[in-house]
């Protein structure tokens, strides 16, 4: 199975800041890589699909990039609603595996 | 708009079998473009895929749950259900269907539209 590995783990800032997430995968997935936002008590949102396509509806402050292994989302400039857990979805071969997970918490 | 509902018992005794159904609404089941996924998350934890189904009825399953698990659809009433037999503690979740876009290149999916989540303990 391709594993994800999502860095940090957990991260802090201000709002307006730039906030990127890491996703690397153990072995190339191409571009089959989702983004998805997870709020306490929510099911999560995809925000983030072939990783660099923006879902209909997401703000434009959220961006993907990255091919084969190495993979980023990037807030242009945080915003207190965005405080929540980001996770890293592959797609290009079963089974279907998720990253462990970033907490994005405002300073 | 899509929606998705869970529904199943809240509460399972270890060594029985775990049983939810995915109501689907606003959109058929019945769809080359999507295919129809189960994903769990233990309390605290991260996110777990555990299969999918397509509405032709073939399915793949994570290989951690593949002697256990069953999905199967329905696509008369426009659902799919998931059973998770002989469960443990380990199995406590909460546990979410979800629609998987595969209308890209890849054939696989992501999760483009979730039901709220059923939570699920497993204790005697």
């Amino acid at each position: 199975a391709i594993q994800l590995t999502q860095s940090p783990s957990s991260l802090s800032a201000s709002v307006g800041d730039r906030v990127t997430i890491a996703c690397r995968a153990s072995q190339g997935i191409s571009s089959a890589l989702a983004w998805y936002q997870e709020k306490p008590g929510k099911a999560p949102n995809v925000l983030i699909y072939d990783a660099s396509s923006l879902k209909s509806g997401v703000p434009s402050r959220f961006s993907g990039s990255g091919s084969g292994t190495e993979f980023t989302l990037t807030i242009s400039s945080l915003q207190p609603e965005d405080v929540a857990t980001y996770y890293c979805q592959q797609f290009n071969s079963y089974p279907l595996t998720f990253g462990q997970g970033t907490r994005l918490e405002i300073k | 708009q899509l929606q998705l509902q869970e529904s199943g018992p809240g509460l399972v005794k270890p060594s029985e079998t775990l049983s939810l159904t995915c109501a689907v609404s606003g959109g058929s089941i019945s769809n080359n473009n999507y295919d129809w996924g189960w994903i769990r998350q233990p309390p605290g934890k991260g996110l777990e895929w555990i299969g999918v189904i397509y509405y032709s009825g073939h399915t793949y399953y994570t290989p951690s749950l593949k002697s256990r698990v069953t999905i199967s659809v329905d696509t008369s009433k426009n659902q799919f259900s998931l059973k998770v037999a002989s469960v443990t503690a380990a199995d406590t979740a909460i546990y979410y269907c979800a629609r998987g876009d595969n209308s890209g290149l890849y054939g696989k999916s992501y999760f483009d539209s979730w039901g709220q989540g059923s939570p699920v303990i497993v204790s005697s």
